[in-house]
Formats: structure tokens, C-alpha cells, sequence
């Protein structure tokens, strides 16, 4: 079946570096692509999604393109901050009938001053 | 405009007591869907519903569990005689569509003794 698999937490960077978070899927059909954020104490938020392959999603200054040759959506950032801080879900959303989301482990992002 | 709001925000059971967990969607959503999320690990789809209808419900680890949205707006989640393993948190999400954007309440957390 349809799976989401992204890299392992928690990735510790300080204030201003690059942020990567790699995320590869595997599909059936042409799923849309999710990053989800969860910042400590509140629930899931969409960060941005792609719907097709080659797009990017964008928001606060992340970015995520649509990769069908490599069947990944990393997640990226220029210059992070410490309220960045906050555990990102990569999902996909399998196009069915009921266009379920699919999630990865989650992966826990700690920057510091 | 309110969230999606759900209730208890905690919920301490004794094992083989039965729970039931509340969701409040966004006034207008017609997609309701239900995961569940273990300790460390990304939500996992239970249960979907259109208005009143539950179209899938393939994610139900148990016929212990059973969902309702007798009228298309307020659904709730049973859990029957609860076991240590249903400890989790609980998350609602609703939308306008199923292809639509999936917007997360808070979520339920269960721990079940």
C-alpha cells in the first residue's frame, strides 16, 4: 500500500542554518503531497502541499517541490529560527474515494539561539 | 471563524471502561475523518465520513470501535471496553471535500490503565 517515509529526528540546528528534511513516498496513483506542523502544545497544521509533479509548495519560508522521478518532497528552509521548533509530518493523500492522509513518523526539529 | 474542537482534551480510563470522544467540526465541513496517533509515531487514518454517511471506516483496529455523525456535523468516537494498547491520542480533522484541505483540532488524549 501507499507509505510515507521521512528521515529520523531530532535534527538540531542553530538559529539562521539550512534546514533539509527528507521525505520519500510510494504510490499507487498521483497522490497530493503534505508537509503538516505541530508545534508543541497545538495540534496538526497544514505548512504547504503540492497536488502535482513539479510543483512547489510554499509557506514561512519553507519550500517543498513535487519530485515524481524520485518520488520525494523534501522539505526545506533557507535561514531557520528558534520558533521554527516543532515536529514536521510529510504526508501524502492517496486520491481514493475518501482521499485519506498518510503519514510519516514525524520528525522533531530543535533549533537553538 | 472557530477551529475544529474536540473533547475531553484528556481522558484517563481504567481498563475495559467504555470512553467516548467528541468532535466539533468546522461549521460547513462536509468531510469529517478520524486518526489516531501512538506515542512517537504519525497519525494513522481510522475512520471518514460525508455529512451523515461513513463511507470508510477500514482503519478501525477493532469492532470495539465505532464512530457516529448521526446528523453530519458532531461526530463521536466509542471505544468499548478500552485495552492499554488504544492509548494514543485521538485526532479529528474536517473539510469542505475530501480533496480539500484537511484542517486538525487538537486531539484527544487517551491513556487507558
Amino acid at each position: 500500500g501507499d507509505s510515507v517515509t521521512q528521515m529520523e529526528g531530532p535534527v538540531t540546528l542553530s538559529e539562521e542554518a539550512f534546514l533539509t528534511i527528507n521525505c520519500t513516498y510510494t504510490a499507487t496513483g498521483y497522490p497530493s503531497l503534505f508537509w503538516y506542523v505541530q508545534y508543541p502544545g497545538e495540534g496538526l497544521q497544514l505548512l504547504l502541499k503540492a497536488t502535482k509533479a513539479d510543483d512547489k509548495g510554499s509557506n514561512k519560508g519553507f519550500e517543498a517541490t513535487y519530485r515524481k522521478e524520485t518520488t520525494s518532497f523534501h522539505l526545506e528552509k533557507g535561514s531557520v529560527q528558534v520558533s521554527d521548533s516543532a515536529v514536521y509530518f510529510c504526508a501524502l493523500s492517496d486520491g481514493g474515494a475518501t482521499n485519506k492522509l498518510i503519514f510519516g513518523t514525524g520528525t522533531l526539529l530543535a533549533v537553538q539561539p | 471563524g472557530a477551529g475544529v474542537s474536540q473533547s475531553p482534551r484528556y481522558k484517563v480510563a481504567k481498563r475495559g471502561q467504555d470512553v467516548a470522544l467528541r468532535c466539533d467540526p468546522i461549521s460547513g465541513h462536509v468531510s469529517l475523518f478520524w486518526y489516531q496517533q501512538a506515542l512517537g509515531q504519525g497519525p494513522e487514518f481510522l475512520t471518514y465520513f460525508q455529512n451523515e454517511a461513513q463511507l470508510d471506516k477500514s482503519g478501525l483496529p477493532s469492532d470495539r470501535f465505532f464512530a457516529e455523525r448521526p446528523e453530519g456535523s458532531v461526530s463521536t468516537l466509542k471505544i468499548q471496553r478500552t485495552q492499554q494498547e488504544d492509548s494514543a491520542v485521538y485526532l479529528c480533522a474536517s473539510s469542505l471535500g475530501s480533496v480539500e484541505t484537511q484542517y486538525f483540532g487538537p486531539g484527544t488524549r487517551l491513556l487507558v490503565l
